[in-house]
């Protein structure tokens, strides 16, 4: 059964950069995509982007100016950073693997990420 | 960006009824790539439905989602007791990725 774990600091300062990294067991890195995902009380579920393991990304336009997906094939592992964050930014922040026609079949757990002083 | 509206916002029912959400989208969904993911609180968004009408594995048979272009349905027959929950539609059939904002189902 493919599993997937978010892992990174929950609390970050303002201007800073949020950085998380997901942890895949179970399954290939392949032919999927590896996304994350947000979710605020305000805004619902908001897609950011997602890795291929060859490295090529696509990213939310509302983020792209603040978004890195990176993906370590060898690690099973792909990593998020968003940049010059601010209270906006604080929410559950979700990995999930994407498939061209089943959608995002798995999930981690999710990681509440805030941002303050 | 499409953007998906779901109604009703709140649904209230009794266990062994029927239930019928919708999902609105700005611009047709292309290849019918639209997904319904069911919510628990304090738990990660679980897929039901992919590519408009196959189930995920798993998932019951009361569960069943239809339509075509713009306006899309995820049908539950009888209500149980666990289904209710925050039920969210998605278009991954272009990009950027989209959500609705949720429907909320909850016991009458």
């Amino acid at each position: 059964q493919v599993q997937l774990q978010e892992s990174g600091p929950g609390l970050v300062k303002p201007s800073e950069t949020l950085s998380l990294t997901c942890t895949v067991s179970g399954g290939p890195l392949s032919v999927y995509t590896w996304n994350w995902i947000r979710q605020t009380p305000g805004k619902g579920l908001e897609w950011i982007g997602y890795v291929y393991p060859s490295g090529v990304t696509a990213y939310n336009p509302a983020l792209k100016s603040r978004v890195t997906i990176s993906v370590d094939t060898s690690e099973s592992q792909f990593s998020l950073k968003l940049s010059s964050v601010t209270a906006a930014d604080t929410a559950v922040y979700y990995c999930a693997r994407g498939q061209t026609v089943r959608a995002f079949e798995f999930w981690g757990p999710g990681t509440m990420v805030t941002v303050s002083s | 960006e499409i953007v998906l509206t779901q109604s009703p916002g709140t649904l209230s029912l009794s266990p062994g009824e029927g239930a019928t959400l919708s999902c609105r989208a700005s611009q047709s969904v292309s290849g019918g790539l639209l997904a319904w993911y069911q919510q628990k609180p304090g738990q990660a968004p679980r897929l039901l439905i992919y590519n408009t009408g196959s189930r995920a594995t798993g998932v019951p048979d009361r569960f069943s989602g239809g339509g075509s272009g713009t306006d899309f349905t995820l049908t539950i027959s009888r209500l149980e007791p666990e289904d209710f929950a925050m039920y969210s539609c998605q278009q991954y059939g272009s990009s950027p990725h989209t959500f609705g904002q949720g429907t909320k189902l909850d016991i009458k």
